[in-house]
């Protein structure tokens, strides 16, 4: 069955430093994802995105993120200077059309020290 | 704005028993509803979903849940617990217009006793 995968599955940075976590989503699907899961709370939206460009964003998606499909398999979302709050577990999802069930990728554990 | 309530934090059942996982939500239209299911460390298992048509959803690992208008509604039920099962539970909303936007609540921690 495919699925969504997720890499570094562990990362450990300095704050103020840049960080890319990589996601592939399943091979034909359209919309795509970025959540993150704060240890211990809730899983919150971040961002998602069609058609190459953003669609939606919440308020946790500031400046120092941004997201990118750079080629047809990759999104990646980037935080350009990481902060000790960006600890989190970041989940990628994706499905193929919006009114669908989405698919979870393993999450990458971000550690910023 | 949609949310989600989980109003039970930790839940304790013992083996063999019955489970019921409490869900409300607040959206101004037909939501899509969803169970997660995540264990330690791990990635978010969908266990169900509702978007429209019955009320009452079977899902993965013999859950069930029934989406009730009246109540704005969406618990998670389990006849007999397995051991296997602890773990949380998340319960999301999803917008009509994009549901991939879902939602969360803050999760249901369950415990299984022996």
């Amino acid at each position: 069955e495919p699925e969504v995968t997720q890499t570094p599955s562990h990362q450990v940075t300095q704050m103020g430093q840049e960080v890319i976590l990589r996601c592939v989503p399943i091979s034909n699907h359209l919309y795509f994802y970025w959540y993150r899961q704060i240890l211990g709370q809730k899983v919150e939206f971040l961002v998602s995105f069609y058609n190459n460009e953003i669609s939606e964003k919440s308020e946790i998606f500031d400046d120092q993120f941004s997201v990118e499909r750079p080629d047809g398999s990759n999104f990646t979302l980037k935080i350009r200077s990481t902060k000790l709050e960006d600890s989190a577990m970041y989940f990628c999802a994706s499905n193929l059309r919006e009114q669908e069930t989405q698919y979870f990728g393993p999450g990458t554990r971000l550690l910023v020290l | 704005a949609q949310s989600v309530t989980q109003p039970d934090i930790h839940i304790t059942v013992s083996e063999g028993a019955s489970l019921e996982l409490r869900c409300n939500y607040s959206y101004g239209a037909t939501p899509y509803l969803f169970w997660y299911v995540q264990s330690p460390g791990q990635g978010l298992q969908l266990l169900l979903k509702y978007f429209s048509g019955d009320t009452l959803v079977q899902g993965i690992k013999g859950f069930e849940a029934e989406f009730k208008r009246s109540q704005s509604s969406f618990n998670l039920r389990k006849p007999s617990v397995h051991w296997s099962d602890a773990a949380e539970y998340f319960c999301a909303v999803g917008a009509v217009t994009n549901a991939g936007k879902s939602t969360f609540g803050d999760g249901t921690t369950l415990t299984v006793k022996p």
